[in-house]
């Protein structure tokens, strides 16, 4: 079975910092995808950016970057100059090979303060 | 830049009602998704739909449950008999391909059962 876990229930960062949410997964399967949403208050559901489990480099998108670290089965969101509107939760998520499902994790909710 | 759809964005109903939640994907995505939220925890995935038919289901999925594609552009989810526990926010996402091709997903419907 999959499972994702993310850490950090919450997390505090100056404005213009770079801030890591951390996310680890478990799976026996050998290909998957990774995936970061973002949740503001308003309650939507947003993609941020994928990593395929067979890409040799770290997805970019934006001030959006995946730490991927396979062997230690991490997928890790790196945000750069934060900004106030980056303030919402964060859910990691992934799905595999041949089914449809997303499994999400608890969720980070980032803050971002002026 | 296409989005998904959804109707209503909020919804109040008695304990034992019928509700229909309408949704409209993406126009040229061919999998359909249906996740729910209960208020502070994470995302659980529903159903997924392929083909005019489901193609997985969660042990959330149950009897109560029903999709349906009734024409070429909207999506339904029906829950036959509200339960208190069915208050949650539900979420329609779309995908061109199954697998671990991006799913994008609507606003949500908020739904509150009393």
């Amino acid at each position: 079975a999959q499972k994702i876990t993310q850490t950090q229930p919450g997390m505090f960062v100056q404005e213009k910092e770079a801030v890591t949410l951390d996310c680890t997964y478990d799976t026996s399967d050998p290909s998957y995808g990774l995936f970061w949403y973002k949740q503001p208050s308003s309650g939507e559901m947003i993609f941020l950016i994928y990593q395929g489990s067979y890409d040799q480099q770290n997805a970019t998108e934006g001030r959006y970057s995946l730490n991927f670290q396979k062997a230690r089965k991490s997928a890790n969101l790196v945000i750069s100059a934060s900004q106030l509107g980056d303030s919402a939760m964060y859910f990691c998520a992934m799905s595999r090979q041949g089914a449809q499902k997303l499994v999400f994790g608890q969720g980070t909710r980032l803050t971002i303060n002026p | 830049e296409p989005e998904v759809t959804q109707t209503p964005s909020h919804q109040v109903t008695q304990m034992g009602q019928e509700v229909i939640l309408r949704c409209v994907p993406i126009s040229n995505h061919l999998y359909f998704y249906w996740y729910r939220q209960i208020l502070g925890q994470k995302v659980e995935f529903l159903v997924s739909f392929y083909n005019n038919e489901i193609s997985e289901k969660s042990e959330i999925f149950d009897d109560q449950f029903s999709v349906e594609r009734p024409d070429g552009s909207n999506f339904t989810l029906k829950i036959r008999s509200t339960k208190l526990e069915d208050s949650a926010m539900y979420f329609c996402a779309s995908s061109e391909a199954g697998g671990w091709e991006t799913q994008y997903f609507g606003p949500g419907t908020r739904l509150l059962v009393l």
